[in-house]
């Protein structure tokens, strides 16, 4: 499997401009997570789904930040406009849902550094 | 609510000697920890969890981490430090609220081993 898929891997672009991450988790995990990582605030969840349904959302930070998950295979984050306070590594990462007291681990994906000019 | 907390931001070791990362955690039920590595410019890697069991978990690398419920710590730990395993420790506990894979990480600790 070539694990959690994220493109683009750096991402420069200007203030007021519409930027989009997009993900692909591993095939058969059933749910997916955006985080984003900054030195100031560390690691935050924003946004997490199962079954491809948004479940809690209480960490994008604003308006701006909006997620999608379209399929199984495919998640995007838009940031629109985007802000120079938005520079980070959003990672986006899979689970597969635990059975009983199982509980599965997080996969992350690579990382898309995103500045914002 | 639950929490993880990492008490050294930075552990300094020499290559060779063991290596001890600190967590503690706080949960109202049973705890699910984790310990995930990130080394530069890389995504969060697994290492280990504990879900129930052997109090003695484990992992990835050489690296084993032992829960104790008495002292709600969950202290990562290595025999021998390799400077290879110079990288960004985390903690992490299941949310409990609900059935889902949620996890709370923690602020981390840098791991520096020197040769």
């Amino acid at each position: 499997d070539a694990g959690v898929i994220q493109s683009p891997r750096h991402e420069v672009t200007e203030m007021g401009q519409e930027v989009t991450l997009r993900c692909k988790p591993i095939s058969g995990h059933d749910y997916l997570f955006w985080y984003r990582q900054t030195m100031m605030r560390g690691l935050e969840l924003l946004i997490y789904f199962n079954n491809n349904v948004p479940i809690d959302d209480s960490g994008m930070p604003e308006d701006r930040f909006s997620a999608k998950m379209p399929n199984a295979s495919f998640s995007t984050l838009k940031i629109q406009p985007s802000e120079p306070r938005d520079s980070a590594v959003y990672f986006c990462a899979s689970s597969l849902g635990g059975q009983g007291f199982g509980f599965n681990e997080q996969f992350f994906g690579p990382g898309t550094r995103l500045t914002v000019l | 609510a639950q929490s993880v907390a990492q008490p050294e931001d930075q552990v300094n070791v020499a290559e060779g000697n063991p290596l001890t990362v600190k967590c503690t955690y706080s949960v109202s039920g049973n705890p699910y920890l984790f310990w995930y590595v990130q080394y530069p410019n890389r995504g969060l890697q697994f290492l280990l969890k504990y879900i129930t069991g052997d109090n003695l978990v484990k992992g990835s690398y050489g690296f084993e981490a032992e829960f104790n419920k008495s002292q709600t710590s969950f202290h990562l730990k290595k025999p021998s430090a390799l400077v290879s395993d110079s990288a960004l420790y985390f903690c992490a506990v299941r949310d409990e609220g609900g059935a889902t894979n949620k996890l709370i990480f923690g602020t981390g600790t840098l791991l520096a081993v020197q040769p």
